[in-house]
């Protein structure tokens, strides 16, 4: 069975440039959530999609976008990137609501 | 929202025991143990529900203490492949989403 499989895996950007990051989860689940980790501040939440629907969203700006289709595929996107945003941005697919996750390998940004 | 862990980071000889602590300043409604090795993606380790048994999985075990909100994770009789990093997720009530907050990690490093 195929894990959860993230492109691209490094990217460059500059500042003001923008970025979408795609995810393909394990065939079968329907949640898809992005997590932002710098080494500073771990994991953190970025948003939650369930059947094509946002159900969550954490506590970033507008900038950081995501959507997901019908076959479960989501992407991200992030607007007028800042180096701040230079991170690993990391996808996970559950089969069940609060359930395990299953992280794939995450896109690494680096904004110059 | 983001739990606390400690310690930040910990180096034990293989055999040696190690507890992992996750505290929150919230009533927490689940925890849940993921492990990162350098370069590779989270892996799920468990997941502790409020009223819950302690879980075990092997040699790696965890307890939820509602009272003082806040999760541990023991590691006995550590062997070199337990290296890594820690992350503890929590929830604070039943979404029915996977929206978990996840503290800074606690980095684990297992020597011969």
């Amino acid at each position: 069975k195929a894990g959860v499989t993230q492109t691209p895996r490094y990217l460059i950007k500059t500042r003001g440039q923008q970025v979408t990051l795609s995810c393909s989860p394990i065939s079968g689940h329907r949640s898809v959530s992005w997590y932002q980790q710098t080494p500073g501040q771990g994991l953190q939440f970025l948003f939650e999609y369930f059947s094509e629907t946002q159900r969550n969203k954490g506590n970033f700006p507008g900038r950081f976008s995501g959507r997901q289709f019908s076959n479960s595929r989501s992407e991200m996107n992030v607007s007028t990137l800042e180096l701040g945003d230079s991170a690993l941005y990391l996808c996970a697919s559950s089969l069940l609501t609060s359930g395990e996750l299953f992280f794939g390998e995450g896109s690494r940004l680096t904004v110059l | 929202q983001q739990p606390v862990q400690s310690p930040q980071a910990v180096i034990l000889r293989e055999g040696e025991d190690a507890v992992i602590n996750c505290s929150s300043s919230k009533a927490l409604y689940s925890v849940h143990w993921y492990r990162q090795k350098h370069g590779e993606a989270p892996v799920f380790l468990m997941i502790l529900l409020k009223g819950g048994e302690q879980k075990g999985h092997e040699k790696i075990s965890a307890s939820f203490n509602e009272k003082k909100q806040q999760s541990s994770l023991y590691l006995t009789a550590s062997q070199l492949s337990y290296s890594g990093t820690y992350f503890c997720g929590t929830e604070y009530r039943q979404t029915g989403a996977n929206n978990l907050f996840f503290g800074t990690g606690t980095r684990l490093t297992v020597i011969p």
